[in-house]
């Protein structure tokens, strides 16, 4: 198994609503990354695990809120978005943090807010 | 802070013709270099990837990217285009020390007429 799978594929939420996205891959790998892009844009770096503890939090707001229950999974909990929040929310995992391995993207979620 | 540019915004390419994009990257010491691909609404794939070594890299879809150190740059080559070609192209680097995060260049939009 080669890739990162994430669900939902598709998200349309309220400002009051509260969902979570998934990410899974089975590849082994030990770093795994919160990704945001907004159209034309490339994207942002939101968040690292290294071996399931939250290495790196790029100033993101507190309505996102991750989780890593295990090196498989990776979550992103969404609370009281705005609108400004739609975009591309795509995950990422490599072998080891840094060390230019090289990342693998899943196919990303697309969130709106409404 | 290391920095990627993508000088072309858009190119168009006629089918079956050569392909060079563009990539300069402002880093102190030769970080990891990549590039990446990305279709309409999908996740990044990754074309190619340099580390040290022979300077001219190889990657999927019949891409190439040379590496030259005197002028930081880390252009993409394809001989003859295809139209399954069209996407988004990002060049991203790395710093080879410690954990860095991955940075991304603005893109340069790909299309391919007839």
């Amino acid at each position: 198994d080669t890739e990162v799978t994430q669900t939902p594929k598709h998200l349309v939420m309220g400002m009051t609503n509260k969902k979570s996205l998934k990410c899974e891959q089975h590849m082994g790998h030990r770093a795994m990354y919160w990704y945001k892009q907004k159209a034309k844009k490339p994207p942002e770096l939101m968040f690292v695990y290294s071996y399931e503890k939250l290495s790196i939090n790029e100033s993101v707001p507190s309505r996102f809120s991750p989780e890593c229950p295990n090196s498989s999974l990776l979550n992103l909990h969404l609370h009281a978005l705005q609108p400004e929040d739609s975009a591309l929310y795509l995950c990422a995992s490599s072998q080891i943090v840094g060390q230019g391995s090289g990342y693998t993207f899943g196919s990303g979620t697309r969130l709106t807010v409404v | 802070a290391q920095s990627v540019t993508q000088p072309d915004i858009h190119i168009t390419v006629s089918e079956g013709a050569s392909l060079e994009l563009r990539c300069n990257y402002s880093y102190g010491a030769t970080p990891y270099l990549f590039w990446y691909v990305q279709s309409p609404g999908q996740g990044l794939q990754l074309l190619l990837k340099y580390f040290s070594g022979d300077t001219l890299v190889q990657g999927i879809k019949g891409f190439e990217a040379e590496f030259k150190r005197s002028q930081s740059s880390f252009n993409l080559r394809k001989p003859s285009v295809h139209w399954s070609d069209a996407a988004e192209y990002f060049c991203a680097v790395q710093q080879n020390t410690g954990f860095q995060k991955l940075v991304f260049g603005t893109g340069t939009r790909l299309l391919v007429s007839p």
